[in-house]
């Protein structure tokens, strides 16, 4: 089946520096990836759609100066959160669905990132 | 505002009996839905969906029943095992390649 990658599984930095997390779709090409973001005890919330050559399209009250997504393949989307700070803390999770697929399909889930701003 | 909620934060089941999940949601115009496990620090892994023309769809110990007139879903697990203690997230999506909308999740414990 459709196998979505992410790394660095877990990261810790330090507060003001910047975090670079991949997601990469391993058998399939996605043109468009959705990047999530989960706080302890709550739901998924989507922060952005990355979009292969064009701008990312980002959430209400999603910062895209902080979080500065890049989706230069068909294959890989990256997520830098930028000048991270302890409230960044969460587990960041990217997804994507195999377009070989109906649009009625499920999305397919990378492993996730825990960061960890000190 | 909440699109997609899951009402019980938990649910405790004994092995071998059924466990039912539920889920409501508010955006009528969410035509797929599907139910995911999540265990900590991974992401959710698909477990079943069904699209809006139908009522129920079937994968062997899963079941989703849709009621899309009072817009309620729920995931029947039977039966029931110690593996399936996870968190289940309930979701939703419009026509299209477009993001899931999730609830908030319910913790469920299998106790053998």
């Amino acid at each position: 089946g459709a196998v979505v990658s992410q790394h660095p599984s877990r990261v810790i930095c330090k507060s003001g520096t910047s975090v670079k997390i991949e997601c990469r779709s391993l058998d399939f090409q996605a043109t468009t990836m959705f990047w999530y973001r989960q706080f302890p005890k709550q739901s998924l919330m989507l922060m952005a759609t990355s979009n292969e050559g064009s701008k990312a399209t980002y959430e209400q009250g999603v910062e895209k100066d902080k979080f500065l997504i890049n989706h230069a393949s068909l294959t890989l989307s990256t997520l830098t959160v930028t000048s991270a700070h302890p409230e960044d803390s969460s587990f960041y999770i990217c997804s994507a669905r195999d377009p070989r697929r109906a649009n009625d399909s499920p999305l397919h889930f990378g492993n996730g990132t825990r960061l960890t701003v000190t | 505002d909440q699109q997609v909620k899951q009402n019980s934060p938990s649910l405790s089941v004994q092995e071998g009996r059924i466990s039912i999940l539920n889920c409501d949601y508010t955006n009528s115009m969410f035509d797929y839905f599907l139910w995911y496990k999540k265990y900590p620090a991974e992401g959710p892994t698909f477990l079943i969906s069904i699209s809006s023309i139908k009522d129920k769809n079937e994968d062997g110990r899963f079941t989703v029943f849709l009621n899309k007139s009072a817009k309620h879903l729920s995931l029947h697990i039977v039966p029931s095992q110690p593996g399936d203690s996870a968190v289940y997230f309930c979701a939703a999506s419009e026509a299209g390649n477009t993001p899931l909308v999730f609830g908030k999740g319910t913790r469920l414990s299998v106790i053998a």
